[in-house]
């Protein structure tokens, strides 16, 4: 398979337990978006890369949220004294600033339980 | 900053009837408008595009319109089948590197 993969695919966690995900974007992608789903709702905007650059973090993004894309390849992000308010899916997406740059391709995300 | 309306929320149709889905938007940074689908518990899939060169674009039973003096685009599914039933998104790009913002979705049901 070689789309956007991510791990793992579910988490169930206990509040304020530190959590981490990882994110593979498509091989040749040098771009990477880190959005949040909740039920019911379009994806929302968290951050995103250029290779290992990260260019904007949402502004509804608290402190304890953290993504890193240290050599522009894969991604992670934390999430740091989880609140039952994160419970969500987060999903990764990946573009490339060639050819048709804006096209995202989506992971399956990981759907976060906390309890 | 960016504002992505889309209606309707939910929409019924009949097997075999169009289905309309369409968003407004209040500002873009970009000329790409695409469309998504999300089955249940899967990742959205890209099913259509368009960029604001052309006005419409068509891939089989799917259809995009874009109207970029009134910012707004549709999305128009004809011959509706059971499987077109999912959660429908579009989005609209707020600057140059991809950063889009979502409509809320609209839940299709094409009952047989």
């Amino acid at each position: 398979d070689t789309g956007v993969s991510q791990d793992p695919r579910h988490k169930i966690t206990k509040r304020g337990q530190n959590v981490t995900f990882r994110c593979d974007p498509i091989s040749e992608h040098n771009r990477l978006y880190w959005y949040r789903q909740t039920l019911g709702q379009g994806p929302e905007f968290l951050t995103y890369f250029q290779n290992e650059a990260q260019l904007e973090k949402s502004r509804l993004l608290s402190d304890r949220f953290s993504a890193e894309r240290p050599k522009g390849s894969f991604s992670t992000l934390e999430i740091q004294r989880t609140e039952q308010g994160d419970s969500a899916m987060y999903l990764c997406a990946s573009s490339s600033d060639r050819g048709h740059q804006e096209t995202q391709y989506f992971g399956p995300g990981t759907r976060l339980l906390v309890l | 900053g960016e504002n992505v309306e889309q209606h309707p929320s939910t929409l019924s149709v009949q097997e075999g009837d169009s289905a309309v889905i369409k968003c407004t938007y209040s500002d873009s940074a970009s000329n790409y408008f695409p469309w998504y689908k999300q089955e249940l518990g899967k990742r959205p899939q890209l099913i259509i595009d368009i960029r604001s060169n052309v006005g419409e674009k068509k891939d089989q039973r799917i259809a995009v319109t874009l109207n970029k003096t009134a910012k707004h685009f549709s999305l128009h599914i004809t011959e509706t089948q059971p499987e077109d039933s999912a959660v429908y998104f579009c989005a609209a790009p707020i600057d140059s590197w991809g950063k889009f913002q979502f409509g809320a979705g609209t839940q299709v049901v094409v009952t047989p």
